[in-house]
């Protein structure tokens, strides 16, 4: 069975920075793409990052370039989103999310449950 | 790259169809077929319903449909349930050098 499994979110000063991570079971990361997607309070989803299978390639927003980095460590099943330089814009519920299919890295078919950060002096 | 756009809010009678559009532009829906719609109930999180254009993924119900005719795609549901209400969000892929995936607004979905 696939699970996914956030954590790290938490309350953090803007500029301040967080790592979230993604725990994965019931699959490896060699055959699928995963992404981060967020959710502002009462709004819509928002893609924000995305790591191919294996991790050769990543993938941002704009909103994010240059301030979130998206990785993998195989050998914990752990999906990994360090952000740098937080925002009041960035306070979201974050998902981490599989690709349904492997060859696909944009329509997801499994999410996790979610965890929030909040971006707040 | 803005959002796809989903009308706010749709509804239906309990047994009857309706049909939630989603427009983009030729750098996602028009050309590409990575097209997908989730479904979302409050405090969950959202549930693929109809991934490359068309197919369910296996445990979906087939009352569940999904269409593409140029920059626009459609997501249709027969014979509402109460269970049906909730938020849907399309998506596709874009080749938008800001973005990877684009999602839609959101539509409210109210069974009557």
């Amino acid at each position: 069975e696939v699970q996914l499994s956030e954590s790290g979110g938490d309350l953090v000063q803007p500029g301040g920075s967080l790592r979230l991570s993604c725990a994965v079971s019931g699959f490896t990361f060699d055959n699928y793409a995963m992404s981060w997607v967020r959710q502002a309070p009462g709004k819509g989803l928002e893609w924000v990052s995305g790591i191919s299978n294996s991790g050769a390639n990543t993938y941002y927003a704009g909103s994010v370039k240059g301030r979130f980095t998206i990785s993998i460590d195989t050998s914990k099943n752990t999906l990994f989103l360090q952000m740098n330089n937080l925002r009041a814009e960035d306070t979201a519920l974050y998902f981490c999310a599989r690709a349904f299919y492997s060859g696909d890295r944009t329509q997801f078919g499994y999410w996790g449950q979610g965890t929030l950060v909040t971006v707040s002096s | 790259q803005s959002a796809l756009t989903q009308p706010a809010s749709v509804s239906g009678s309990l047994g009857q169809s309706i049909t939630i559009s989603c427009t983009g532009t030729s750098s996602d829906i028009g050309t590409y077929q990575y097209v997908s719609w989730y479904q979302q109930h409050p405090g969950k999180a959202p549930k693929l319903m109809i991934y490359n254009v068309s197919d369910r993924p296996s445990g979906v119900s087939n009352r569940f449909s999904g269409s593409k005719s140029g920059n626009t795609a459609s997501l249709t549901i027969s014979g509402l349930q109460a269970e049906d209400e909730a938020d849907y969000y399309c998506s596709s892929y874009t080749s938008s050098s800001s973005l990877d995936v684009v999602f839609g607004g959101g539509t409210r979905l109210t069974v009557l």
